[in-house]
């Protein structure tokens, strides 16, 4: 099982509005990722938790609030976005010292700043 | 500073032919490499991957060649089929990087009947 969901599939929110974006995982996989893409763009890192630690912080405004409650869950807590925020918002996750890189993704949570 | 490149934007390939996608790297530290396929509105689907340690990995249609004197990789898909026709991202990590993964800009893969 490869399978990475994510929830909601879509969110339209405004300026002013607090939303969370969910991951969840069950592959016992111990890293896990959350990317941002824009429309015919590759998708850019924004946080990396491992053994759910955040590892890797982007540089991401701080409108943007990741959370992993457990090894299986990851959040973004979203908070005064800005309309360029808007695009599809991937989780990922992938094993931690097995000697294998690969990152297993969602099917992306599609967000629009009104 | 994009340290991996895929220069052609777009492919268009016959059905049953094959199809062939480039990407270059700048970074030499770079020891793993990925391809990745993606439909639109959809998440990336891992393909295949290759350790620096190996010059080919193959999986079913799918086969990798990485040249790493060259800096440069490619993705082999024989024979194209129609469901093939997607966005393909070719990435790149170094395995001390704690798992973050440079892409390519993406090559849009049409198979025409």
């Amino acid at each position: 099982d490869t399978e990475v969901t994510q929830t909601p599939k879509h969110l339209v929110m405004g300026m002013t509005n607090k939303k969370s974006l969910k991951c969840e995982q069950h592959m016992g996989h111990r890293a896990m990722y959350w990317y941002k893409q824009k429309a015919k763009k590759p998708p850019e890192l924004m946080f990396v938790y491992s053994y759910e630690k955040l590892s890797i912080n982007e540089s991401v405004p701080s409108r943007f609030s990741p959370e992993c409650p457990n090894s299986s869950l990851l959040n973004l807590h979203l908070h005064a976005l800005q309309p360029e925020d808007s695009a599809l918002y991937l989780c990922a996750s992938s094993q931690k010292g097995s000697g294998t890189y690969e990152q297993y993704f969602g099917p992306g949570t599609r967000l629009t700043v009104t | 500073d994009q340290q991996v490149k895929q220069n052609s934007p777009s492919l268009s390939v016959q059905e049953g032919r094959i199809s062939i996608l480039n990407c270059d790297y700048t970074n030499s530290m770079f020891d793993y490499f990925l391809w990745y396929k993606k439909y639109p509105a959809e998440g990336p689907t891992f393909l295949i991957s290759i350790s620096s340690i190996k010059d080919k990995n193959e999986d079913g249609r799918f086969t990798v060649f990485l040249n790493k004197s060259a800096k440069h990789l490619s993705l082999h898909i024989v024979p194209s089929q129609p469901g093939d026709s997607a966005v393909y991202f070719c990435a790149a990590t170094t395995t001390d990087s704690w798992g973050k993964l440079q892409f390519g800009a993406g090559t849009q893969v049409v198979v025409t009947p």
